[in-house]
């Protein structure tokens, strides 16, 4: 079935070091949302984006979607331990318009 | 705004019984989602919910598996009998107009099946 491809599966940085989890699919699609869940969490919503080329800042993320609207990502700039997580992307698709989360990106930081 | 609130939050039971989860989504969103979670598959979709209704349960492992919507405020997954494969974190998550709008998670119910 329809389904997206997150690279890297595991991420391991030193706090202040810059990370980037991208997120690609084979087929357009029609909007990305980005989830982060903490060790021991649920799944927590970042942000959707919609629009070709689309480019969303929140503080030290940023989020871009492909021109193509095929692939996404998630760029965090001067990691902190606070951003220790798994970072998964989802999108709207299946028959009947459900969201399917990629496999996520594990970021542990090390101080 | 309370969240949405499943429970229990962590269930341990041995293999055969029934296994009843429950979840409570935001007052106002018509759609409620059941997702399992486990290190080998993921985040998979279970069955989705939209007005109570449900749209589509081909994540449904198997008859063991059932849900159930009878109100706008309620809804519950049931496993029966249950096996140590069942084993996972299952999340519900609510949402105000299905899934091209944020998802709210629930906490999650930790299951263990011996």
């Amino acid at each position: 079935g329809q389904q997206v491809m997150q690279i890297p599966q595991y991420q391991h940085v030193q706090e202040g070091e810059d990370f980037t989890t991208y997120c690609n699919s084979s087929t357009t699609l029609s909007n990305i949302q980005w989830y982060k869940q903490r060790p021991g969490g649920h799944p927590v919503f970042l942000i959707q984006l919609v629009k070709s080329g689309e480019v969303k800042k929140q503080k030290r993320l940023t989020f871009q979607f492909g021109e193509a609207k095929k692939n996404s990502s998630l760029h965090i700039t001067a990691t902190q331990t606070t951003d220790v997580g798994t970072y998964f992307c989802a999108f709207t698709g299946g028959s009947q318009g459900n969201l399917i989360f990629g496999k996520g990106t594990k970021l542990s930081v090390k101080p | 705004d309370a969240g949405v609130i499943q429970s229990p939050r962590h269930e341990v039971t041995e293999m055969g019984q029934e296994v009843t989860l429950r979840c409570k989504p935001i007052s106002g969103h018509n759609s409620l989602f059941w997702y399992r979670q486990t290190m080998m598959r993921g985040l998979e979709l279970l069955i989705y919910f939209n007005n109570n209704v449900p749209i589509d349960d081909s994540g449904m492992p198997e008859d063991r598996f059932s849900a159930k919507m009878p109100n706008a405020s309620f809804s519950t997954l049931k496993i029966q009998p249950s096996e140590p494969r069942d084993s996972a974190v299952y999340f519900c998550a609510s949402s105000p107009r299905g899934s091209d709008s944020p998802l709210h998670f629930g906490n999650g119910t930790r299951l263990t099946v011996t």
